[in-house]
C-alpha cells in the first residue's frame, strides 16, 4: 500500500516567490494536515482538513493557505517566501479528525528559500 | 516557554544499552501522547500511542505517562544500531479546536555498535 505521498522532495524559491506543495494521503484517509519542520526543531502544526474543509489552524501567517480537494488530496500555498520559511513541509494523513495521534506522514517537501 | 520540552541531546550509547528519553509538558489539556522516530531527512514514523497516565509496551520500548508530574518517557532496550534517529515526542488535547499535535524540538540519538 502506498504511503502519504508528496511533491516536490525538494526545492529551491527566492524572496517573495510562491510555492504550491502537494499531497495524496494514504488510500481511504479523508483528513490532512500539514506541519512546518525546522532543522532542529520538531514539526509545527499550520492546517488540517476533513473532507475539504479546513478544522484546525496553527500559528503562522494569511501568506500559507492550504485546500483539499474531493479525492482528499491537498495543496499547501505559500505566498511572498522569506528565509525563515526555508523548512521540511510534512504532510500527515489520518482516517479521521480524532484520532490524530495516529498521523501518518509523508517523507516531506524541503524547501530553501534564498 | 515552550508547551512541550525536550533535551536536545545528542545522546550516544553503546549497543545493548538501556535508553530513555523524556519529555515535560505545560499543557494539563494534552491527553493523548505519542513518541515519533525521525531518521534523517525522513518523516517521523509513530512508535507509540498511549492515552492518560500509565505505561505501555510494545516490544524493545516502553512508554510511560505521568500527568501529575506533566512528564513522559520512553524507554528503549537492547538497543540496536538501527535505532539511531530523532526521537520526538509530540501530545494533543482530547477534544475542541486543539486537535493538532504539539511536538518537542527531539532528541537526536545516535548507538553505537
Amino acid at each position: 500500500d502506498a504511503g502519504v505521498t508528496q511533491s516536490p522532495t525538494h526545492l529551491i524559491k527566492t524572496r517573495g516567490q510562491h510555492v504550491t506543495l502537494r499531497c495524496s494521503p494514504i488510500s481511504g484517509h479523508k483528513s490532512v494536515s500539514w506541519y512546518q519542520q525546522v532543522l532542529g526543531q520538531g514539526p509545527q502544526f499550520i492546517f488540517q482538513y476533513y473532507e475539504k474543509e479546513e478544522r484546525g489552524r496553527g500559528n503562522f501567517p494569511d501568506r500559507f493557505s492550504a485546500r483539499q480537494f474531493p479525492n482528499y488530496s491537498s495543496e499547501l500555498n505559500v505566498n511572498a517566501l522569506l528565509l525563515g520559511d526555508s523548512a521540511l513541509y510534512l504532510c500527515a494523513s489520518s482516517f479521521g479528525t480524532e484520532n490524530t495521534g495516529e498521523l501518518f506522514f509523508g517523507e516531506g517537501s524541503r524547501l530553501t528559500v534564498l | 516557554q515552550k508547551e512541550v520540552e525536550q533535551d536536545p541531546g545528542p545522546l550516544s550509547v553503546p549497543e545493548g544499552a538501556i535508553v530513555s528519553l523524556n519529555c515535560t509538558y505545560s499543557n494539563s489539556a494534552f491527553q493523548y501522547f505519542m513518541w515519533y522516530r525521525q531518521y534523517s531527512r525522513k518523516g517521523p514514523e509513530l512508535l507509540m500511542y498511549t492515552y492518560s497516565s500509565g505505561n505501555k509496551e510494545d516490544g524493545r520500548f516502553t512508554a510511560q505517562v505521568d500527568k501529575s508530574s506533566k512528564y513522559i518517557s520512553l524507554f528503549i532496550r537492547d538497543s540496536q544500531p538501527s535505532d539511531s534517529a530523532t526521537y520526538l515526542c509530540a501530545m494533543r488535547a482530547s477534544s475542541g479546536s486543539a486537535r493538532q499535535l504539539t511536538f518537542g524540538s527531539g532528541t537526536q540519538l545516535t548507538v553505537l555498535p
